[in-house]
């Protein structure tokens, strides 16, 4: 089946300081991957769409220029927390599809980041 | 926009008890999807529908896709330790739109 591969799976860093998630699909071409945040005891929350070799989709109120989306391959979209402040810690989780149609979304096992 | 209801917010049940949970929503679908979610992990497909009226079982777990395009439920038969976590309902309106999730139903399971 299909496999998402997050890394990493948890980071804590000093605020001011930018931090970089990648997300990977192993066994299938992401042509869509999708970014969320989940607080605490929440739901999911999407933060953006991306498809290969154009911008992100940011959804209202989620800053582009702070949370920085990279999807440069079919298998690789990349997320970056720019000055990170502790209000950006949370978890955050990417999925993935191979493109149109009726495909299953496949979720990674998420990034916990603590910005201390 | 498009939001989903889903309840319970929380059950307790005692293991070998059948679970029962539903997703409402004033908008279509075309797709509905379940998920489960363990502390500290990515949501988990369990099962995804894509008919109106479509009933599909994965195990113990049997899901409907409301004739409406507008509701789902989930059910867990005999339900294990091992059951316990948030589960999700989750919509998709177009082919390669994003998944709109509900606020999750949070299971417990006393053995």
């Amino acid at each position: 089946g299909a496999v998402v591969s997050q890394h990493p799976s948890r980071v804590i860093c000093k605020s001011g300081t930018s931090v970089k998630i990648e997300c990977r699909s192993l066994d299938f071409q992401a042509t869509t991957m999708f970014w969320y945040r989940q607080f605490p005891k929440q739901s999911l929350m999407l933060m953006a769409t991306s498809n290969e070799g154009s911008k992100a989709t940011y959804e209202q109120g989620v800053e582009k220029d702070k949370f920085l989306i990279n999807h440069a391959s079919l298998t690789l979209s990349t997320l970056t927390v720019t000055s990170a402040h502790p209000e950006d810690s949370s978890f955050y989780i990417c999925s993935a599809t191979p493109g149109q149609g009726n495909y299953g979304y496949t979720f990674g096992s998420g990034t916990r980041l603590t910005v201390v | 926009g498009q939001q989903l209801n889903q309840s319970p917010q929380s059950m307790f049940i005692q293991e070998g008890e059948d679970v029962s949970m539903n997703c409402t929503s004033s908008s279509i679908f075309n797709t509905w999807l379940w998920y489960k979610q363990d502390p500290g992990e990515g949501p988990v497909l369990l099962i995804a529908l894509y008919k109106a009226g479509e009933l599909t079982s994965n195990g113990r777990l049997t899901a409907q896709f409301g004739i409406t395009r507008k509701d789902s439920f989930l059910n867990i038969s005999a339900s294990i330790p091992s059951d316990v976590g948030i589960y999700f309902c989750a919509g998709q309106g177009g082919s390669q739109g994003n998944l709109i999730f509900g606020k999750g139903t949070k299971l417990s399971v006393k053995p």
